[in-house]
């Protein structure tokens, strides 16, 4: 079956601009978790979804970052007022049914800040 | 002190050689442990993982945890050059969040 999809595969933008990154979780899975991966560095935990709300955000680096999955699938990570420091890979995975379950990945939003 | 550290290679091996790479994490609460696969500019790509002390064997790949020793490895059997790649471990406390290390890079050399 299809696995986890992310949109854009690449962004370019400007400090200080706003951007959405949509993820779209295996068909059947409950749980989505958003990372970030920088160059050199294993993938850094942002946010995890179980359903529609967030089980646990303590990874969102400030108050700039959030992420919605309104419907319980789909997700949207939203980073407003970007700043050199937010480029980086973006990752999104998806599990069966949560916590203790296999995440497997999405290709990946590379995102570049000017 | 990083929660889960790795060392960061290259890590360089012959074909047909047993891959050795090794994984210490911090926190005694963890409860799964994950070893991904990245190729460069790809995403990271399970291969195993390990909830029990032991070893767990699938196909060439052997993971290791010893939870006293807060250490897991994994185990490269017969490398290929194929294996060329960034090994992420990762470990989790059944919360759903995963602590990743930075990644060891194996080169399998021909």
């Amino acid at each position: 079956g299809a696995g986890v999809s992310q949109t854009p595969s690449n962004k370019v933008t400007e400090k200080g601009k706003y951007v959405e990154l949509r993820c779209d979780p295996i068909s059947g899975h409950t749980a989505l978790y958003w990372y970030r991966q920088s160059l050199g560095q294993g993938p850094e935990f942002l946010i995890y979804f179980q359903g529609t709300g967030a089980a646990d955000d303590s990874g969102l680096p400030n108050d700039r970052f959030f992420a919605v999955r309104p419907e319980g699938s789909v997700s949207t990570l939203k980073i407003q007022r970007t700043e050199r420091g937010d480029s980086a890979v973006y990752l999104c995975a998806s599990s069966l049914a949560g916590a203790t379950e296999t995440q497997y990945f999405g290709p990946g939003t590379r995102l570049l800040v000017l | 002190q990083k929660e889960v550290e790795q060392n960061s290679g290259p890590l360089s091996v012959p074909e047909g050689a047993i891959a050795s790479l090794n994984c210490t994490y911090s926190d005694r609460g963890s409860q799964s442990f994950f070893w991904y696969r990245q190729y460069s500019g790809k995403s990271p790509e399970l291969i195993m993982f390990i909830y029990s002390n032991g070893d767990k064997e699938d196909g060439r790949f052997t993971a290791q945890l010893n939870k006293a020793s807060q250490y897991v490895s994994l185990l490269i059997r017969d490398s290929q050059p194929s294996d060329s790649a960034t090994y992420l471990c990762a470990v989790g406390r059944n919360t759903g969040k995963l602590i990743f290390g930075q990644g060891t890079t194996l080169q399998v050399k021909p």
